[in-house]
């Protein structure tokens, strides 16, 4: 049973496209969170919802826009997708904002 | 803002090696401290934590100590393994608030 689980796992697009990434939690968690990983290895935080309401909204281009639809999901639509865009993105879930964080294994996107 | 500086990789030791992965970091009041790890392919998961001062986390032989006085958390393991090849994030928690800051990574590489 995949507690933290992202579709799809690898994403080709070309720029200007619009994409989709889907996470959903089965931990029964209240707050979740979307990160970019950069091909350093580096980790920012994105968005974060808990119980359903934006908790965290960093500097991210508005073409970037997070979707909750209920406490176990937590979606990631990108509008007219850039090179810059290409990295891994991971979604994590925690029982409260800042908990221990469970991540999915992430979504390896590439913009041609 | 609140930062965690982690020591740049990548780490090279030789199986049953003494493992030392320096951290240190800037905050506000008494944050949550945390060491996550990334194995090829994978997403985060916690290692370790300690929520205050003088605490020690530990998980499968590694550990760190919670030092106020010198804003570290440095992670230790007594005889690394091939299989500890991975990258290992340190994070904090704002004391208070809702966000995690993750350090740079350290990569470490055991060889047999």
């Amino acid at each position: 049973d995949t507690a933290v689980s992202q579709t799809p796992k690898y994403l080709v697009t070309q720029m200007g496209n619009d994409k989709s990434i889907k996470c959903e939690q089965n931990l029964g968690h209240d707050t979740m969170y979307w990160y970019k990983q950069d091909s350093k290895k580096f980790l920012k935080i994105m968005f974060s919802y808990n119980n359903k309401e934006l908790i965290i909204n960093e500097t991210v281009p508005n073409r970037f826009s997070p979707k909750s639809p209920d406490k176990a999901h937590l979606n990631l639509h990108i509008n007219s997708l850039e090179l810059g865009d290409s990295a891994v993105y991971f979604c994590a879930s925690s029982r409260g904002a800042g908990d221990t964080q469970y991540f999915g294994p992430g979504t390896r996107l590439t913009v041609l | 803002g609140d930062s965690v500086t982690q020591m740049e990789g990548p780490v090279t030791l030789s199986e049953e090696a003494f493992l030392t992965i320096n951290c240190t970091y800037t905050a506000t009041g008494y944050p949550s401290l945390f060491w996550y790890v990334q194995y090829p392919g994978e997403g985060l998961q916690l290692l370790l934590k300690a929520t205050k001062a003088d605490d020690k986390g530990s998980n499968k032989g590694f550990e760190a100590t919670y030092r106020k006085e010198t804003t570290s958390f440095h992670l230790e393991k007594g005889s690394v393994q091939v299989s500890d090849s991975a990258v290992y994030f340190c994070a904090l928690k704002e004391a208070g608030g809702f966000k995690t800051i993750f350090g740079a990574g350290t990569r470490l590489f055991v060889k047999a």
